[in-house]
Formats: C-alpha cells, structure tokens, sequence
C-alpha cells in the first residue's frame, strides 16, 4: 500500500484558519468514510485529534474539524493558538486492517 | 483510563532480534473487539505501522516488514509483544504501541514510546 500525501509545510498566524490535506486513492481516503488525524509534538507520542473523517475524540478542541471531498482529506485549524504547532499525520482504512499514514505536515504558528 | 507502556532494550546489535514488550493497564486487553498495534518513527521522519494482532492471536503485518516480524499477545499478563528479526541501523527508531480500533483504522491510545538504536 502507498503512502497518503500531505504537504511538508503549512503555517499561519495567531488567529488564523490553516487547513492542511491529505490526499489518497478511492481504494482508501476516497473509498470509506475513515479517515483519522494525529497531531504530534516533539518528544511526545501521536495523539488522536480526529477518526472517521470528522468526529472528535473528547478533550479535543473544537477549533479542530475534519472534513473529505473524493480522494482528498482535510484538517481545519481554527483561531490558531501558539501550542498548535506540531507535526500533524493523516491516516486512513484501506479495507485490509493494514494502517497506512501520510508523510506528515509541519505546522508553523508564525 | 487506558495505558500503554513499552518495554525492551534500547540498543541491539545488527543482524539480531529486536523484542518489545507492551503492558496495557486500565482494562482488559481482551475485552474488546479492537487489534493492539506497533508503530515506529525513525528519527526525524514519519509513522510506519508495523503490525497488529487481536487477543485471540489473530494478527495484520505491513506487507514490507511481513518477512521480519513477529507479533503475539499474552492475555495473562495483559501484554503484547513484537519481534523483529535481523536488524539493521535502518530500524533505528522511536517504538510506539497503541489500540488499534480496527472498523475504522485509528489509534486512540498510545504509549509514550521507547527508543531502540541498531549498531
């Protein structure tokens, strides 16, 4: 299976909207409505921000949304806050239980 | 609340095995109807997911690593484990487990991770 695709980069400014992609085939992103987000800190272990597209676990916050049209993924940060600079990785169901993550997005609060 | 802890040693020699252990506290590791997963990250690069098995043994490998890995569940002590056979210093990496909710394909819970060095 191939990786999902996400930009390197992304940033924005306090206060600000910044959506980052995540782009995949209709054999996985497009094909199921299973798409998870993940945002990293440095040092620290992934944590789930978003699963099935676009529902919250709890404690997130809701500045965060998920959204999908076709093969493409989206992660919406709103009102952009200083902690929400990390490295953030899409993931989606392939129908064979494999996991499968993008290449991972930075993101920069400028 | 669920947690997962690694376990093993951080350096192994190359061409030998690598061994982690997971312990999952805060419920029962067959008690549902989820996969327990290892994911590793090299330094400064992205996730890979390794493997998963359920509690009845029943597992799922990435096709790349099938060859080389290893990974069973011991409901007794609530723990899972991985093997990874003849290492090289590209399998340097952090070693991550976490519940792997197997509908849909996410991870909601993870352990913090522990670093294990091939050389």
């Amino acid at each position: 299976q191939s990786a999902l695709t996400q930009p390197p980069s992304a940033s924005g400014s306090p206060g600000q909207s910044v959506s980052i992609s995540c782009t995949g085939t209709s054999s996985d992103v497009g094909g199921y409505n299973y798409v998870s987000w993940y945002q990293q800190h440095p040092g620290k272990a992934p944590k789930l921000m978003i699963f099935e597209v676009s529902k919250r676990p709890s404690g997130v916050p809701d500045r965060f949304s998920g959204s999908k049209s076709g093969n493409t993924a989206s992660l919406t940060v709103s009102g952009l806050q200083a902690e929400d600079e990390a490295d953030y990785y899409c993931s989606s169901y392939a129908g064979n239980n494999n996991v499968v993550f993008g290449g991972g997005t930075r993101l920069t609060v400028l | 609340q669920l947690q997962l802890q690694e376990s093993g040693p951080g350096l192994v020699k190359p061409s030998e095995t690598l061994s982690l252990t997971c312990t999952v506290s805060g419920g029962s590791i067959s008690s549902t109807n989820d996969y327990w997963g290892w994911i590793r990250q090299p330094p400064g690069k992205g996730l890979e997911w390794i493997g998963s098995v359920f509690y009845s043994g029943s597992t799922n490998y990435k096709p790349s690593l099938k060859s080389r890995v290893s990974i069973f569940v011991d409901t007794s002590k609530n723990q899972f484990s991985l093997k990874l056979s003849s290492v090289n210093a590209a399998d340097t990496a952090m070693y991550y487990c976490a519940r792997h909710v197997a509908y849909a394909d996410y991870l909601p819970y993870w352990g913090q991770g522990t670093l294990v060095t091939v050389s």
